[in-house]
């Protein structure tokens, strides 16, 4: 069964420090993988989107890796604002189903002042 | 500007009282899809187009219709709301099903009582 499992769940760190959120995926075939940021009662934006042979890729203060042999993927976030606090996603396409995407069920980041 | 656009944005609404949730993008993107977000349970796709009158049923399509008639626009219709459809509905788009970045809608917050 193609399933994306995130961790952790929700993190809480200071503002300025930084993080690593993970994605862990059984995904067959893959595609890609992508990691989207959601706003409270917005809708996820793209952050990165990475394929089979990309093992890393920035997007400002966002730097996604990927290890598609262990089937791993991991959000560094560095020098935290107040403005990352949001759920961040993770999102693998290329398995089977409806089409071909499946969704993590995303980490909750506060960063407190 | 490059957008996916719904309408409304907040509907509270009773039982049975049929409705509809348009959405539409100005990107001529081919590929559209409806999902619905509940706490715990994270992005859920309800329903998906890969193109003009072409839909398909995404994993949680019972008690939903879709329609594609124009590439621009695909409404999602509830014919008789639920309780159980109370939710957080998005549109999104991308050039195709697959490798491309999906824009997400702004999002529909929809109560049934």
């Amino acid at each position: 069964k193609n399933q994306v499992e995130q961790s952790p769940q929700s993190l809480i760190i200071l503002e300025g420090k930084n993080c690593t959120l993970q994605c862990n995926y059984t995904v067959s075939p893959f595609s890609n993988l992508r990691w989207y940021k959601q706003d409270t009662g917005r809708g996820p934006v793209s952050l990165t989107i990475m394929t089979f042979s990309e093992n890393t890729k920035s997007n400002g203060r966002y730097t996604a890796t990927l290890d598609a042999d262990t089937k791993q993927s991991s959000l560094h976030i560095t020098a935290s604002q107040l403005s990352d606090s949001a759920s961040y996603i993770c999102v693998v396409s290329g398995g089977g189903g409806a089409d071909g995407l499946t969704f993590g069920k995303g980490t909750h980041l506060i960063i407190q002042p | 500007e490059a957008q996916v656009t719904q309408n409304p944005r907040y509907l509270i609404t009773v039982t049975g009282k049929k409705l509809t949730v348009t959405c539409s993008q100005n990107m001529n993107h081919e590929y559209m899809s409806w999902y619905r977000q509940d706490p715990g349970l994270g992005l859920r796709q309800i329903y998906y187009s890969m193109n003009v009158e072409v839909t398909d049923k995404g994993d949680v399509p019972e008690g939903y219709k879709v329609s594609r008639k124009e590439k621009r626009n695909f409404p999602l219709i509830l014919e008789s709301p639920s309780p159980n459809q109370t939710s957080l509905y998005f549109c999104a788009s991308s050039i195709h099903r697959g490798y491309n970045e999906q824009f997400f809608g702004p999002g529909t917050r929809l109560t049934v009582l």
